[in-house]
């Protein structure tokens, strides 16, 4: 069973605000993601990371950063949040050599 | 551009066989993924093909062929639990992850 934790669940909060999301795994995984997916659709990749002090930007990555001081955590952060980042939040990780990749139980964030 | 075309929606009886088809377009290719997504939760992990051909575990059964951009995940003696979405994926020249926007399938009795 895969070991990866996101926190919050669950997020309301309004225009403007910074917030950081929460992502961190146990597995000791390299490879860290983070996707956008809304209802139905599928998902975009924001950032990833290959490892420790490396990220990269994915599709949508415009409007938030990220960062990779340890290998077990790697957080989102959005600097002022808008009502168009309202959507989930989906953390995955995999190893070095290996492609699977697993995911955590995601952020559902709404911004009024 | 990249692109993953899959059907938005499925319907299957309760004990029968539903196959759900992928294809692709994509640059470069390391291997297609499938993944099940129930709603609100977060996809797990059911079949990677890399080479051509059939891939079987359990009831699942993914099938592959690079030179038609095309592949097909085959879910055998349908549960009522099997009721979700199944994505596909394409790991594309870069090492990333194409999604299809995924299948809803509807299990009914």
């Amino acid at each position: 069973e895969a070991d990866i934790y996101q926190t919050p669940r669950y997020l309301v909060i309004g225009t403007g605000k910074k917030i950081t999301l929460e992502c961190s795994q146990t597995m000791g995984h390299d490879k860290m993601y983070w996707y956008q997916q809304d209802p139905g659709m599928e998902l975009h990749l924001i950032h990833y990371s290959y490892g420790v002090n490396s990220t990269e930007k994915g599709d949508l990555s415009s409007e938030s950063t990220v960062s990779r001081i340890r290998t077990e955590h790697f957080p989102l952060t959005l600097e002022s949040a808008r009502p168009s980042h309202t959507s989930q939040y989906l953390c995955a990780s995999s190893e070095r050599e290996n492609n699977e990749q697993f995911f955590g139980p995601g952020t559902r964030l709404t911004v009024l | 551009g990249q692109n993953i075309d899959q059907p938005t929606e499925m319907t299957a009886t309760e004990g029968a066989i539903v196959q759900i088809n992928c294809t692709y377009q994509t640059s470069g290719f390391n291997g297609l993924f499938w993944y099940q997504q129930h709603a609100g939760e977060a996809p797990t992990f059911l079949s990677y093909n890399v080479l051509d051909g059939l891939e079987e575990k359990g009831r699942f059964s993914s099938f592959l062929s690079r030179s038609k951009g095309y592949s097909y995940l085959l879910l055998k003696e349908l549960q009522m639990k099997d009721s979700a979405s199944y994505l596909c994926a394409v790991m594309d020249s870069n090492y990333q992850l194409i999604w299809g926007a995924g299948t809803k399938l509807i299990i009914k009795p």
